[in-house]
C-alpha cells in the first residue's frame, strides 16, 4: 500500500464549478497535511496546509481533514482555467521527531474547461 | 532571496556516464531534500539532510546513487553509472526547520540515453 494515495485523474470540471480532490494516507502518526500545485514543467508550490480536523478556507480553496478516516481533501470553488494543474497531497508528522520527512502522493491532474 | 537553485536545468547523458546534480538551498534553511519525479512513481523522496548531515537515505534506489552536503549552501546528487531508468526530473527542496513546508527548486530534467 502506498503511503499517500490519490486518484491520478484526470479530473475535468467546467469553469465556475467546484473541483473536489481527495487523498488518503496510511501512517496514523501523520500530523501535518499539505496540498501542492504543480503546473506542467514547473516545480510544486504549496497552496494549503492543515493540521487539525475540520475545514480550513483560504480564498477559493478549502482543505478538509479527517484523521480518524485518514482522509484529506481539497475543494476549489469557482474553478478557473488557470487552476488546471496537477495537485499533490503531502503528509509528514511534524512537529513530532523526524517530522520534516514529507511524503507525496502521485498527484491528481485537474482540467478546468472554459 | 533567489529561492532554491538547481543546476543544470537539463542534462542528457549516455548510459554508463557519471551524472552530478547540484543544489543551493535557501539561505538559513536547515533541511535539504532530494526528490525524484516520474510519471509512473510520482514524487519520491530520495534523501534528506539536517544541518548538512544525512538523516534518512532510505529512498535512495541503489548504490549507484550518492548524495553529499559539504556545507550549508551546497549539495550534490551523483549517479554513477547512469542508466536509462534513471531518467526523471530531480528536485531539490529546502525547509527552514521552523515550519514543515518545503520550498522547491526548478528541478533538473535528466535524460539517460
Amino acid at each position: 500500500q502506498k503511503e499517500v494515495e490519490q486518484n491520478s485523474g484526470p479530473l475535468s470540471v467546467p469553469e465556475g464549478a467546484i473541483a473536489s480532490l481527495n487523498c488518503t494516507y496510511s501512517d496514523r502518526g501523520s500530523q501535518s497535511f499539505f496540498w501542492y500545485r504543480q503546473y506542467s514543467g514547473k516545480s510544486p508550490e504549496l497552496i494549503m496546509s492543515i493540521y487539525s480536523n475540520g475545514d480550513k478556507e483560504d480564498g477559493r480553496f478549502t482543505a478538509q481533514l479527517n484523521k480518524a478516516s485518514q482522509y484529506v481533501s481539497l475543494l476549489i470553488r469557482d474553478s478557473q482555467p488557470s487552476d488546471s494543474a496537477t495537485y499533490l497531497c503531502a503528509v509528514n508528522n511534524y512537529p513530532n521527531t523526524g517530522g520534516f520527512k514529507t511524503i507525496f502522493g502521485a498527484g491528481t491532474r485537474l482540467f478546468v474547461k472554459a | 532571496d533567489a529561492g532554491v537553485i538547481q543546476s543544470p536545468r537539463h542534462e542528457v547523458t549516455e548510459m554508463g556516464q557519471e551524472v552530478t546534480l547540484r543544489c543551493k538551498p535557501i539561505s538559513g534553511h536547515d533541511y535539504l531534500f532530494w526528490y525524484r519525479q516520474t510519471m509512473m512513481r510520482g514524487l519520491e523522496l530520495l534523501i534528506y539532510f539536517n544541518n548538512n548531515v544525512p538523516i534518512d537515505d532510505s529512498g535512495m534506489p541503489e548504490d549507484r546513487f550518492s548524495a553529499k552536503m559539504p556545507n550549508a549552501s551546497f549539495s550534490t546528487l551523483k549517479i554513477q553509472p547512469s542508466e536509462p531508468r534513471d531518467s526523471a526530473v530531480y528536485f531539490c527542496a529546502s525547509n527552514p526547520g521552523t515550519t514543515p513546508e518545503a520550498f522547491f527548486g526548478q528541478g533538473t530534467r535528466l535524460t539517460v540515453v
